[in-house]
């Protein structure tokens, strides 16, 4: 069965405390892994697209990495408006079609 | 540039009452889609449509109805509405006619069934 998950659940961060969020996956023809970002009372907002492993991309203070198996959101030094749940989202093909699954998501809670 | 538009944004119905939840893109893509977002479940996707004139089922399909109207709007309806449709619905587009992965997303709707 197709699987995402994300850990920690919820993390909270001092100001500049750099840190990792994770998310495994178990798909079989996976063809990409997106990153969102959803503030409290809003949509999701995309930010990064990973199509192969060793793949890398940056914005800002975050770092998105994949491997064969898992994905990781590096934040580094963050700011409290990096506050907010980060999403990540498998995009599969095989027999059955084309999906895309999201994970359950991480709340990031930075304090100054 | 509004992006996705859904209306409307609050909602509380009573049980076996119907609506319909409206979302318009102004970004000329071709897929839409409408999801439901529940604590400790994730985003789950309803419907989908992949190009005007096209609509599938996705995960949750059951209790819903959509229409693509034209290529700007997606509709979706709930004839009957049960307290278990209580939940913050997004629709989202992309561009393509494919299943997409970097989706623009609106503010959602926030309906309670009582």
């Amino acid at each position: 069965e197709d699987q995402v998950t994300q850990s920690p659940e919820a993390l909270r961060l001092q100001e500049g405390e750099s840190s990792s969020l994770n998310c495994s996956y178990t798909v079989s023809g996976l063809r990409g892994l997106f990153w969102y970002r959803q503030d409290p009372g809003k949509g999701p907002e995309f930010l990064f697209t990973l199509y192969s492993a060793g793949e890398e991309k940056e914005k800002e203070r975050l770092k998105a990495t994949l491997t064969k198996k898992e994905s990781f959101l590096h934040i580094t030094a963050p700011k409290p408006e990096d506050s907010a749940t980060y999403l990540c989202a498998v995009q599969r093909t095989n027999q059955a079609g084309t999906a895309l699954i999201f994970g359950k998501g991480t709340t990031l809670s930075v304090s100054s | 540039n509004a992006g996705v538009t859904q209306t409307p944004k609050f909602q509380v119905l009573k049980t076996g009452q119907s609506m319909t939840l409206q979302c318009a893109q102004d970004m000329n893509h071709n897929s839409m889609y409408w999801y439901r977002q529940d604590p400790g479940m994730g985003l789950r996707l309803i419907y989908y449509s992949a190009s005007e004139g096209t609509t599938d089922k996705g995960e949750v399909p059951n209790g819903y109805n959509v229409s693509r109207l034209n290529k700007r709007e997606f509709s979706l309806r709930l004839e009957s509405a049960a307290p278990s449709q209580t939940s913050v619905y997004f629709c989202a587009s992309s561009s393509g006619t494919g299943f997409g992965g970097e989706l623009f997303f609106g503010e959602g709707s926030r309906l309670t069934v009582l």
